[in-house]
């Protein structure tokens, strides 16, 4: 078990440019969770995969947000256009199959947009 | 009015003392109920893991969950200067997560 991994670490862009994040899951856990966390706030839910799939999109996830996970593997998010209000930590989590399971989180990216 | 609410500290001990940290909640539907531990700049990391009212005990961890109050607690005894860092509350109604709130986050310091 070698942990949730997000790369990069950190990201520094310019307002109205393109990012895009990648996650690794755990590899035998079919779920996988992104989350946008900003400074003293807990997380708050964006997507949700399970396998290949993608069943669940939050409000959050505006237009220019958009999340894949081909082949029910890694996962990426991308943001379009970015403005400066998209500054925030960007957490990936993943659970194993059936219920039961809490989430497992990586280190995250933080994206800073000038 | 936030479905889950934590008092955002800061939370200042000396080491070896007991501290206690608290959320309420709204939604009468929870029924999966975590506390997490985050690091400056790191991922949260889980710490407890609860389903229903209860209370579970893991070394000097102890979660307590009262559903009829809406209100948990995560207990550290004998508090050492490593457990300063964010603890987040979080809970969901679903066994799969995807409806998972947490809670702002209060940050505790221990001070040798």
């Amino acid at each position: 078990d070698t942990g949730v991994s997000q790369n990069p670490r950190h990201k520094i862009t310019k307002r109205g440019q393109n990012v895009t994040f990648r996650c690794d899951p755990i590899s035998e856990h079919n779920r996988l969770y992104w989350y946008r966390q900003t400074l003293g706030q807990g997380p708050e839910f964006l997507t949700y995969f399970q396998n290949e799939a993608q069943l669940e999109k939050s409000r959050l996830l505006s237009d220019r947000f958009s999340a894949e996970r081909p082949k029910g593997s890694f996962s990426t998010l991308e943001i379009q256009r970015t403005e400066q209000g998209d500054s925030a930590m960007y957490l990936c989590a993943s659970s194993p199959p059936g219920g039961n399971s809490p989430l497992h989180f990586g280190n995250g990216t933080r994206l800073t947009v000038t | 009015q936030k479905e889950v609410e934590q008092d955002p500290g800061p939370l200042s001990v000396p080491e070896g003392a007991i501290v206690s940290l608290n959320c309420t909640y709204s939604n009468s539907a929870f029924q999966y109920f975590m506390w997490y531990r985050q690091y400056s700049r790191k991922g949260p990391e889980l710490l407890m893991y609860t389903y229903s009212s209860g209370n579970k005990e893991d070394g000097r961890f102890t979660a307590q969950v009262d559903k009829s109050s809406k209100y948990i607690s995560l207990f550290i005894r004998d508090s050492q200067p490593s457990d300063s860092a964010t603890y987040l509350c979080a809970m969901s109604a679903s066994s799969g997560n995807n409806d998972m709130r947490f809670g702002a986050g209060t940050r505790l310091t221990v001070k040798p």
